[in-house]
């Protein structure tokens, strides 16, 4: 069965400072990997996501993810972290054959000005 | 930009009360979701719905859960009989067709049960 681990319940950085969330999955085939971000009283907002090719993905609002096989994970990484980034963020694996997405716990990320 | 969108965004109801969450899914879409998240604890599948029939559900989608899609344009979930461990955040999504789509979520919709 997939799954996903999130080690970090929560991160404080600094506005202006690098950001990486970690994420590490389980599962024996290549995965299907994806970041949501949950600003407060919002939806899940898919920010990037990786199927296959080049390991180095962008996204959205200025996000970038590594997918590393040889350490099964999916870092998240922003260079320079604004307030409105603020949110609970949260990693994924899919399966190729499946629709359905195996959460992570989730990484609440606090700005500070 | 379409989105999900879901009604109430707030339900208290006491144990032993049916609810009824409603999810307006994206229009063209073909593949429609529930998730749910227990405070502090991962966001789980329920259930995923296609052609006006359950595709795949999750253990924790038993028979005080069920859904339909009575109108073409919206999406519920019902628990006949809430439990106080029933007390959590409903997602619903949708996605259009295909391995490659991507999931549109609602904002949720807080179960509290009282």
């Amino acid at each position: 069965a997939q799954s996903v681990t999130q080690p970090d319940i929560h991160i404080t950085v600094s506005e202006g400072a690098s950001l990486e969330l970690r994420c590490n999955y389980s599962y024996g085939a290549t995965p299907y990997l994806f970041w949501y971000v949950q600003s407060p009283g919002q939806g899940l907002q898919l920010l990037l996501k990786y199927f296959s090719g080049d390991t180095l993905v962008q996204g959205i609002k200025g996000f970038e993810a590594e997918f590393k096989r040889s350490q099964s994970s999916f870092n998240l990484r922003k260079p320079s972290v604004h307030w409105s980034d603020a949110a609970e963020y949260f990693c994924a694996v899919r399966s190729g054959g499946s629709y359905i997405p195996t959460f992570g716990r989730g990484t609440s990320l606090i700005v500070h000005p | 930009e379409p989105e999900v969108t879901q009604t109430p965004s707030h339900q208290v109801t006491q144990m032993g009360q049916e609810v009824i969450l409603r999810c307006v899914p994206i229009s063209n879409h073909l593949y429609f979701y529930w998730y749910r998240q227990i405070l502090g604890q991962k966001v789980e599948f329920l259930v995923s719905f296609y052609n006006n029939e359950i595709s795949e559900k999750s253990e924790i989608f038993d028979d005080q859960f069920s859904v339909e899609r009575p109108d073409g344009s919206n999406f519920t979930l019902k628990i006949r009989s809430t439990k106080l461990e029933d007390s959590a955040m409903y997602f619903c999504a949708s996605s259009g067709q295909g391995a490659l789509s991507e999931q549109y979520f609602g904002p949720g919709t807080r179960l509290t049960v009282t």
